[in-house]
């Protein structure tokens, strides 16, 4: 079984730029997760989904990040335009209904 | 789960020597207990959870938890380490009935002197 996929692996760029995220999660998995990790710390939940739907978004900082999931498959995690302590690991993650969060690998953000 | 704490940021441990690596989470509900690990330059991966149970879980890679819900703690424990166990290591509490949403320590940074 394919697990979560993620690109681009890592991003380099100007502050007040804007950047976009890919994540394919495990195939029939319905949750969907975006977390913002921050070196030295642990993850933060930006955003989760319930197929197409949000159920929790409540961290993201609406006025410059932005996240859908169309199709209830894939999802697109944007920022724009990105300010210096955007610089972070931005995890996805899925979940098919069970306990447990399966993670992918993760794209690095560099904002200079 | 309102908080988790992770108690060391980093713990240096000499191969083949035990490790224990402590968390403590506050909370007033019941809760749903995972150690996620995470080697360099890659994604979380579950070490191992309690949901119910039997008190001491088994994971993978050799480790192995307790949960104490007196002390209201989940403490991460290997009786003999390895240069491949340095890694990160992150707590995550669920709180019942919160879909599994997850609420993250601040992470171990496990390192494994020869």
């Amino acid at each position: 079984e394919a697990g979560v996929a993620q690109s681009p692996r890592y991003k380099i760029i100007e502050k007040r730029q804007s950047v976009a995220f890919w994540c394919n999660p495990i195939s029939g998995h319905a949750t969907l997760y975006w977390y913002q990790q921050i070196l030295g710390q642990g993850p933060k939940l930006l955003i989760q989904f319930q197929n197409n739907g949000v159920v929790d978004d409540s961290q993201l900082p609406k006025d410059r990040f932005s996240a859908e999931r169309l199709k209830g498959v894939d999802s697109t995690l944007k920022i724009q335009p990105a300010k210096l302590e955007d610089s972070a690991v931005y995890l996805c993650a899925s979940n098919g209904g069970a306990d447990t969060q399966y993670f992918g690998p993760g794209t690095r953000l560099t904002v200079l | 789960a309102q908080s988790v704490t992770q108690l060391d940021s980093q713990v240096p441990v000499f191969e083949e020597a035990p490790v224990e690596l402590r968390c403590n989470y506050s909370s007033s509900v019941s809760v749903y207990l995972f150690w996620y690990v995470q080697y360099p330059n890659q994604g979380l991966q579950l070490l191992l959870k309690y949901l119910s149970g039997s008190t001491l879980v088994k994971g993978i890679n050799g480790f192995e938890a307790e949960f104490n819900k007196s002390q209201t703690s989940f403490h991460l424990r290997k009786p003999s380490v390895h240069i491949s166990d340095t890694a990160e290591y992150f707590c995550a509490v669920s709180e019942m009935d919160s879909n599994y949403q997850l609420i993250w320590g601040a992470g171990t940074k496990l390192i494994i002197k020869p």
